[in-house]
C-alpha cells in the first residue's frame, strides 16, 4: 500500500489564484512529520513547509500553508497568489521513526503549471 | 552556509560500466541520504547514514550498488556494473537529525544516463 498518495499528476492554475495540492498518508506511528518540497526543472529539491503530527495549528510559511486533517490523514498544500515561478513538481513526504532512525517516504508528485 | 555538494552533475556511461558519485553534506549534519529519482517518480531512499554508520539500506540493490561514508562526512555511491534501469537522478541530502523540523537539505543531484 502507498504510504504517501498524491492523486493529482498535473494541475493548472491561473496566476494570482490559489491552488491546493492533495496529499494523503498512511502510518501507524503516533509521531511523524509531513513535508512539502518543490522541485523546479533544475532538479534541486527545495523545502517548503513542515507539519508535525502533534502540531495543533496548521503550518504556514509565506504564501504556503498546509491544511492538516489528522483524522483524515491528509496534508494538503495550499499556495496562495500563485506566481509563474511556482511552476514545478511538488512532492509530499512523510518522516516516520525516531531520531537516529528516521525514514522518509515521498509521494509521486504533482506537476503544477501556473498560467499567465 | 554552503549547501550540499554533489559531483559530477551529469554522467553518461554504457551498461556494464562502473560509476561513482560523490556527496559532501552541510557541515555538522550527522545524517546523510542517497536517493534515486527515476524520471516522473518521487525520490526513493537507497541508503541512509548517521555519521559513518548505516541506518537503512533496505532498498539498496546490494548486488550492484555500494556506498560508504568515511569519517562521517563525505560519501560516495557506486554502481558496478550499471544497468539500463539505473538511469535516474541520484540525489544526496543531509540533515541535523536533532532539530524540530529535521528537514532534509538536498544537493543538485547527479543525472545518470546508462546507454
Amino acid at each position: 500500500a502507498q504510504k504517501i498518495t498524491q492523486t493529482q499528476p498535473g494541475m493548472f492554475v491561473q496566476e494570482k489564484e490559489a491552488v491546493t495540492l492533495d496529499c494523503t498518508y498512511d502510518t501507524s506511528d503516533q509521531s511523524y512529520g509531513l513535508f512539502w518540497y518543490k522541485q523546479p526543472s533544475s532538479g534541486e529539491m527545495i523545502f517548503l513547509i513542515y507539519q508535525g503530527s502533534y502540531d495543533e495549528q496548521n503550518a504556514t510559511e509565506g504564501r504556503y500553508s498546509l491544511n492538516f486533517q489528522k483524522a483524515r490523514k491528509s496534508a494538503n498544500l495550499v499556495i496562495s497568489a500563485s506566481q509563474l515561478g511556482d511552476s514545478a513538481m511538488y512532492f509530499c513526504a512523510m518522516r516516520e521513526g525516531t531520531s537516529g532512525t528516521y525514514k522518509y517516504i515521498f509521494g509521486t508528485g504533482t506537476r503544477l503549471k501556473v498560467l499567465a | 552556509e554552503a549547501g550540499v555538494a554533489q559531483s559530477p552533475r551529469y554522467k553518461i556511461i554504457e551498461k556494464r560500466q562502473s560509476v561513482a558519485f560523490w556527496c559532501n553534506p552541510i557541515s555538522g549534519h550527522a545524517t546523510l541520504y542517497w536517493y534515486q529519482q527515476i524520471l516522473g517518480q518521487g525520490p526513493k531512499l537507497l541508503i541512509q547514514f548517521q555519521n559513518n554508520g548505516v541506518v537503512d539500506d533496505s532498498q539498496l540493490p546490494k548486488d550492484r550498488f555500494s556506498a560508504e561514508r568515511l569519517k562521517g562526512v563525505d560519501s560516495t555511491l557506486k554502481i558496478q556494473p550499471a544497468k539500463l534501469e539505473d538511469s535516474a537522478v541520484y540525489l544526496c541530502a543531509s540533515s541535523l537529525d536533532w532539530d524540530y523540523y529535521n528537514e532534509q537539505f538536498f544537493g543538485p543531484g547527479t543525472r545518470l544516463t546508462v546507454l
